[in-house]
C-alpha cells in the first residue's frame, strides 16, 4: 500500500533563510508525487508535481523538489523565505492507475518570521 | 482557469440533520473527490467519482453518501449528522490519468460544525 510521511508537522524559519519540508513515500512502483500548498481559509493549490520526466521540480512561487528513488524521498525547497510562503503544504503521492487517487501527508506548518 | 466551487464555506448543522454539501466544476473532468481536513491527519478520502452516476469508496466512507447525477456536480450528503464528522470538507476534481494530468484543482473548503 502507498503511504506518505512528512516529517515534521511544524517548522519555523527567518525570513530570507532555506525553506526545506521533508516528505518521503512508500510505493511499489514509482509513482506520481506532488506538492500543494494551502494559505489560510483557502483550498489546496498544486505548487509542483513530478510525473517520470525530469527528477529535479521546478514549481510556482520559487519552489522546487527534487526526486530520489534510492531514498524514497521528495523534499521541498526554497532558498530564500518570504512572509508569504506562510502556509500549510502537503506532500501527496498517486499510484498510476485509472482512477488518479492522491494519498496525502500528514501536513507541515511553514512559519516566517521577519 | 478551472474553478471548483462549493456551496458553503461556513456551516452549522445539529447532531442528527440531513447534511448535503454541493460542489461544481467547470472544466468538464470526469473525476470529482471529497475530503475531509482534520488537524494533524492530513486529507482523508471519503468518496470518488470517474464518472456520471459512478462512485468508489475512498477511506473513510463510513456515514456519508454522495451523488454524482451530472459530470459538473458532486454532492456530499451526512445522513445523520454527528459531532466527530465537524470537520473541513474539500472538493476536488481532474482529468483522468492518461489526460492532461493527474494534477486535483481543490475548491476552497466548507467548513463544517455538528452541533
Amino acid at each position: 500500500a502507498q503511504s506518505v510521511t512528512q516529517l515534521g508537522s511544524h517548522v519555523s524559519v527567518s525570513e530570507g533563510a532555506l525553506v526545506l519540508l521533508r516528505c518521503n513515500y512508500s510505493s511499489s512502483v514509482p509513482p506520481y508525487l506532488f506538492w500543494y500548498v494551502q494559505y489560510p481559509n483557502q483550498g489546496l493549490q498544486l505548487l509542483l508535481k513530478y510525473t517520470s520526466a525530469a527528477t529535479l521540480v521546478k514549481g510556482i512561487n520559487g519552489f522546487e523538489a527534487e526526486f530520489k528513488k534510492s531514498e524514497t524521498s521528495f523534499h521541498l525547497t526554497k532558498p530564500s523565505a518570504h512572509m508569504s510562503d506562510a502556509a500549510e503544504y502537503f506532500c501527496a503521492v498517486c499510484k498510476r492507475s485509472n482512477t488518479g487517487k492522491l494519498i496525502f501527508g500528514q501536513g507541515t506548518t511553514l512559519q516566517v518570521k521577519p | 482557469d478551472v474553478k471548483v466551487t462549493q456551496s458553503s464555506r461556513y456551516l452549522v448543522k445539529r447532531t442528527g440533520e440531513k447534511v448535503f454539501l454541493e460542489c461544481v466544476q467547470d472544466m468538464d473532468h470526469e473525476n470529482m473527490f471529497w475530503y475531509r481536513q482534520d488537524p494533524g491527519l492530513g486529507l482523508r478520502l471519503i468518496y470518488f467519482s470517474y464518472d456520471v452516476k459512478m462512485k468508489e469508496k475512498g477511506d473513510i466512507p463510513e456515514g456519508y453518501s454522495v451523488s454524482r447525477e451530472k459530470k459538473e456536480r458532486f454532492s456530499l450528503i451526512l445522513e445523520s449528522a454527528s459531532t466527530n464528522q465537524t470537520s473541513m470538507y474539500l472538493c476536488a476534481s481532474s482529468f483522468p490519468p492518461g489526460g492532461p494530468g493527474e494534477t486535483q484543482y481543490f475548491g476552497p473548503g466548507t467548513r463544517l460544525l455538528v452541533l
